[in-house]
């Protein structure tokens, strides 16, 4: 089955404690993103990779890391959280060609409550 | 900058009812526009992808139309099911480096039995 996966589905953590979300996707997909939602802002690109090694900052980049050494893995690193990172990510995947991105898949979230 | 605009932000109607979701946008240079349903709690899931060049796409009970010129899509939901009730969210993928997703902030949809 096409899908994308993220771990955990849930995560408590406290600040200052480092933490990694991952991030799978079966499809053989080049483009992948991190978005997070939060009510009244809606989604936000946080980082994006267009391939296995090309990474790149989206809207909300501060305080997030991540890398891009699989073509099918893409994990979001929090180095030292903070409780204005609790919010629901979303981990996103698409095909792409030279000049067009098509359809874009979501993982189901991770909810992250930093206290 | 693009800016994506869902009106209403919320509508409850009676089960059965054809009902219609709108999405504005304010600069027509888009590669795509994507309609994304999202449940209480869970991911989004793809409903329909209109590409630039088309008018419209139909899956099912679901009909969304893209008029670029205007900035306009509508995703027209035909005979309504409490099943329908959700989140709906509009997004498009504007022409630019990075192929940003710009989002609305949803219409959240209850349709009642």
């Amino acid at each position: 089955e096409a899908q994308v996966t993220q771990n955990p589905r849930y995560l408590i953590t406290v600040t200052g404690k480092k933490l990694t979300v991952t991030c799978s996707q079966n499809m053989n997909h080049e483009y992948m993103s991190w978005y997070r939602q939060d009510p009244g802002l809606g989604l936000r690109q946080i980082y994006y990779s267009m391939n296995v090694e090309v990474t790149d900052k989206g809207d909300v980049p501060e305080g997030y890391k991540v890398s891009r050494k699989e073509k099918r893995n893409f994990p979001l690193i929090l180095e030292s959280p903070s409780p204005n990172q609790t919010s629901l990510y979303f981990c996103a995947s698409s095909s792409s060609g030279a000049t067009q991105i098509y359809e874009q898949y979501f993982g189901p979230g991770t909810r992250l409550t930093v206290t | 900058k693009q800016e994506v605009t869902q009106i209403p932000a919320a509508l409850s109607v009676p089960e059965g009812e054809n009902l219609v979701l709108n999405c504005s946008f304010t600069d027509s240079a888009i590669y795509n526009l994507q309609w994304f349903r999202q449940d209480p709690g869970k991911g989004l899931t793809s409903l329909l992808l209109i590409q630039s060049s088309q008018r419209e796409q139909t899956s099912g009970r679901l009909n969304a139309s893209l008029d670029k010129s205007s900035g306009r899509s509508t995703l027209y939901i035909a005979a309504s099911q409490p099943g329908d009730s959700a989140t709906y969210l509009c997004a498009v993928r504007i022409l630019d480096s990075n192929y940003q997703l710009i989002w609305g902030a949803g219409t959240k949809l209850i349709i009642k039995p």
